[in-house]
Order: C-alpha cells, then structure tokens, then sequence
C-alpha cells in the first residue's frame, strides 16, 4: 500500500515568514499531487495541486515545489499569515480511485 | 449549490447501538468516499463508491458498511458501535477518479461512543 510520510507534525511561524511542509511518497503510477487545507471544525479543501510535468507551480503565496527523482514534494506559504493557520494534508493517488493523505500538518502563524 | 452536506453534525451513541451517517452531493459526481480522521493519522478512507449501485472497500472498513441506492447520496452504517469508531467522519465526492482529481468535502460528523 502506499505510505505519505508528512513532516513536520506542527509548525509555528512568525507572520511574514515563510512555512516550509514536506511530503515523501512511494511509487505511484500517477501524476496529481495535491495540498488540502483544513480550517478547525471544517472538511478539507483543495488548496493547490501539481501535475508533474513542471517542478513547481505557484498559486498567490503559496508555491508546490515537486522533485520526481526523489519522490518528494513540498508546500511553501511565503509571506504567511495569521489566517493561513490550519491543518495542511499532502495526497497521493493509489489504486486507481483512492487518495493517500498525509498525516497532516498543524501551521499556526503568529501575529 | 450545497456542495457536500452531512448529516448529523454530531452524535453521541452508547456501545453496541447503531446510526447511520448521510452524505449528499449535487454536483453530479460518480465517485463518493467516507473517511475517518483521527488526531496524528489524517485522512483514511473506509468506503468509497465509483459509481450508482456500487460499493467497495477502503483502507479501514472493519465495522463499516455503507450503500449507494442513489448518485447523489452516500450512506455510511455502523451496525454495533465501538469506542474506537470515536472519530470524526468526512465525506467527499469527486468528479473522476479521485487519483486526478479534486476531491469535495462535507463539514464532517463528530461521532463520540462512549
């Protein structure tokens, strides 16, 4: 079965800064590698995925950078904010219809 | 649009009773999924369906079933509730496979069994 190992478990960054989460995934015969954003009593929502046939997409402040080679992705929020505090959930794709999560990533950014 | 809604928002059942959690889309998507969240474990899927009329099983569906009679509505049943079905319950839709595509997803149930 697939495995998505996140780190770190939780982040504490200073508003301004920029917040770094990795993901590392096993083989995968697809290629969509999305972020989920989970605001606290809410479901999760698509905050930005890649497709990797590019290294990186950026959307606003927040930017995928995707090493193929290396099986890793990761989530950069620059210039974070104290709204952007909330859980952050890399995915995979596996077995054709399901989706692997991450075990999550707690961001809390301070005023 | 609605979206994804579930129902209920919270429960609270006794060891050995049963409910049934129910989720509903009107986006039109083919593919729906339960999950469970559980503090430091994520998101682990328990039941997922491809389609109207069809069921199969996720990563965690001991203790689980669930049914598909409409594509719009996906239901999730716990026959003898356990204290270690205390979790919080999301579902989601998506329009393709969930591999390649954006998954939708309701507010979610909080389930306590004490």
């Amino acid at each position: 079965q697939q495995q998505v190992k996140q780190s770190p478990q939780s982040l504490i960054v200073q508003k301004g800064g920029i917040s770094i989460i990795n993901c590392a995934y096993e083989n995968t015969a697809f290629d969509y590698f999305p972020w989920y954003q989970q605001f606290p009593g809410k479901g999760p929502a698509l905050l930005i995925a890649i497709r990797p046939d590019v290294s990186e997409k950026k959307e606003g402040r927040f930017t995928i950078s995707f090493n193929k080679s290396a099986k890793q992705f990761s989530l950069h929020i620059m210039d974070s904010q104290p709204g952007d505090s909330a859980t952050y959930f890399c995915a995979t794709p596996w077995g054709g219809f399901k989706t692997i999560f991450g075990a999550g990533t707690r961001l809390f950014v301070k005023a | 649009n609605a979206g994804v809604t579930q129902t209920p928002k919270f429960r609270v059942l006794k060891t050995g009773q049963s409910m049934t959690l129910l989720c509903a889309q009107d986006m039109n998507h083919e593919y729906m999924y339960w999950y469970r969240q559980d503090p430091g474990m994520g998101l682990r899927l328990i039941h997922y369906s491809v389609g109207e009329g069809t069921t199969a099983k996720g990563e965690v569906p001991d203790g689980y079933n669930v049914s598909r009679l409409k594509k719009q509505n996906f239901l999730l049943g716990l026959e003898s509730a356990a204290p270690s079905q205390t979790s919080v319950y999301f579902c989601a839709s998506s329009r393709g496979t969930s591999g390649n595509n954006e998954q939708f997803f309701g507010p979610g149930t909080r389930l306590t069994v004490l």
